[in-house]
């Protein structure tokens, strides 16, 4: 069965980079990966994606091997709004799409 | 204003009462999808539909019904509400199925 694996937790203090895993070791190569996160009482909102290629946005940056098993989620300087819950998910061209379990991200002063 | 609109945002229903959970978007997407969230837990896919005539189970659909009344208007609905169907429910569209997910506010279920 498709399952994409994250850490429970992780921590990190201001203003350092923050580098979150994700396993997603049943991909296929038509897959693309996608991160979200999530604070209390909100809905997920897009953080980043890629296909193969690491990709950069104005929020973060993606990490992908070479292999496509693995990616992480790289906040350059976390800040205090950063720390919310992370998911990762792989979502196939068919529409369907599988989350980890999220990785809660605190973020120390 | 939300571009994806749930409501209600709060439910408290009865077993065995029917339930209807409503999704609007102003996007202009073509695919719409209904998540649930357990809590501790990732998203899972209820339902997903690319467009008004196509509707596709994801992999918790048992117990779940939709219908995409127009483009930009995707219901979920529970015929006969039973308590572990309470959770957090997370509708969401994209522009192409590789395309991320943009999700609305979610709606609390709880089924008493």
């Amino acid at each position: 069965d498709a399952k994409t694996t994250q850490p429970n937790s992780m921590e990190s203090n201001e203003e350092e980079p923050v580098h979150l895993p994700c396993n997603h070791s049943t991909i296929s190569g038509t897959d693309y990966i996608h991160w979200y996160r999530q604070l209390p009482s909100q809905g997920p909102e897009y953080v980043i994606h890629g296909l193969t290629s690491n990709v950069n946005n104005r929020m973060a940056s993606l990490a992908i091997a070479e292999d496509r098993k693995s990616s992480t989620l790289i906040l350059h300087r976390a800040t205090l709004r950063d720390a919310a819950v992370y998911y990762c998910s792989r979502n196939t061209n068919a529409g369907k799409s599988t989350f980890g379990d999220g990785t809660t991200l605190t973020v120390k002063p | 204003d939300a571009d994806v609109t749930q409501t209600p945002r709060n439910r408290i229903t009865k077993t065995g009462k029917r339930i209807m959970l409503e999704c609007s978007q102003t996007k202009g997407h073509d695919r719409m999808y209904w998540y649930r969230q357990d809590p501790g837990l990732g998203l899972q896919l209820i339902y997903y539909s690319f467009d008004v005539k196509d509707i596709n189970k994801g992999e918790i659909s048992d117990g779940y019904s939709v219908s995409r009344q127009a483009q930009a208007k995707f219901s979920l609905s529970l015929e006969s509400a039973i308590p572990n169907q309470t959770a957090l429910y997370f509708c969401a569209t994209s522009a192409g199925t590789g395309g991320p997910r943009f999700f609305g506010q979610g709606t609390r279920l709880t089924v008493v």
